[in-house]
């Protein structure tokens, strides 16, 4: 079984600070792991995915994030908030089968971005 | 870029009735999923299915729910007889290859009166 844990449900940042959001894992098989973003009334967003290539992923609007096997973790970041980054971010960890990709998502976190 | 569809955006019913959640997949996409997420939870796997059957479903699918392809476009969740604990946010997604990611819709709010 896989399971995400995101520490910090809120999480407030200024413009244009670093933003950094924090993903811990486990799973049973080497993990497919994702982020994705939820803007207010909106449906989910992938962000980036780690699919056991490069450890440093590189995603949308200037995210990226690392996965380090030795820590469990997927963090995630960005060098300078942007008030458009205010949203709710999941990190998620898949089990793929032969009949689907079954994801298993963190808390979220929800980011303010204050001016 | 392609994007998965779901009507209507919010729904509310009363408790006992049934309903149902629609959902146009992308159209080359061959796996499809309902995603539940209770206000102030997680995002909850439901289902997946695949080549017109379920593949995988949680211990939350029970007998209440049922999903279907009627069509090969839509792909819908059924709550024959809904109880206030389904009241939730209800996601579409549905992905291409095996290994690929999920592409998910805007969601159903459900709300059950």
């Amino acid at each position: 079984a896989q399971s995400v844990t995101q520490l910090g449900s809120h999480v407030s940042v200024s413009e244009g600070a670093l933003v950094l959001l924090r993903c811990n894992y486990s799973s049973s098989v080497p993990p497919y792991l994702f982020w994705y973003v939820q803007y207010p009334n909106q449906g989910l967003q992938l962000l980036l995915k780690y699919t056991s290539a490069a450890t440093l992923v590189k995603g949308i609007n200037g995210f990226e994030a690392e996965f380090k096997k030795s820590e469990t973790s997927f963090h995630l970041t960005k060098p300078s908030a942007h008030m458009s980054d205010a949203a709710e971010y999941f990190c998620a960890v898949s089990l793929i089968k032969a009949a689907g990709n079954k994801l298993t998502f963190g808390g979220g976190t929800r980011v303010l971005v204050k001016p | 870029e392609p994007e998965v569809t779901q009507t209507p955006s919010h729904q509310v019913t009363q408790m006992g009735q049934e309903v149902i959640l629609r959902c146009v997949p992308i159209s080359n996409h061959l796996y499809f999923y309902w995603y539940r997420q209770i206000l102030g939870q997680k995002v909850e796997f439901l289902v997946s299915f695949y080549n017109n059957e379920i593949s995988e479903k949680s211990e939350i699918f029970d007998d209440q729910f049922s999903v279907e392809r009627p069509d090969g476009s839509n792909f819908t969740l059924k709550i024959r007889s809904t109880k206030l604990e389904d009241s939730a946010m209800y996601f579409c997604a549905s992905s291409a290859p095996l290994n690929s990611p999920l592409h998910f819709g805007n969601g159903t709010r459900l709300t059950v009166t």
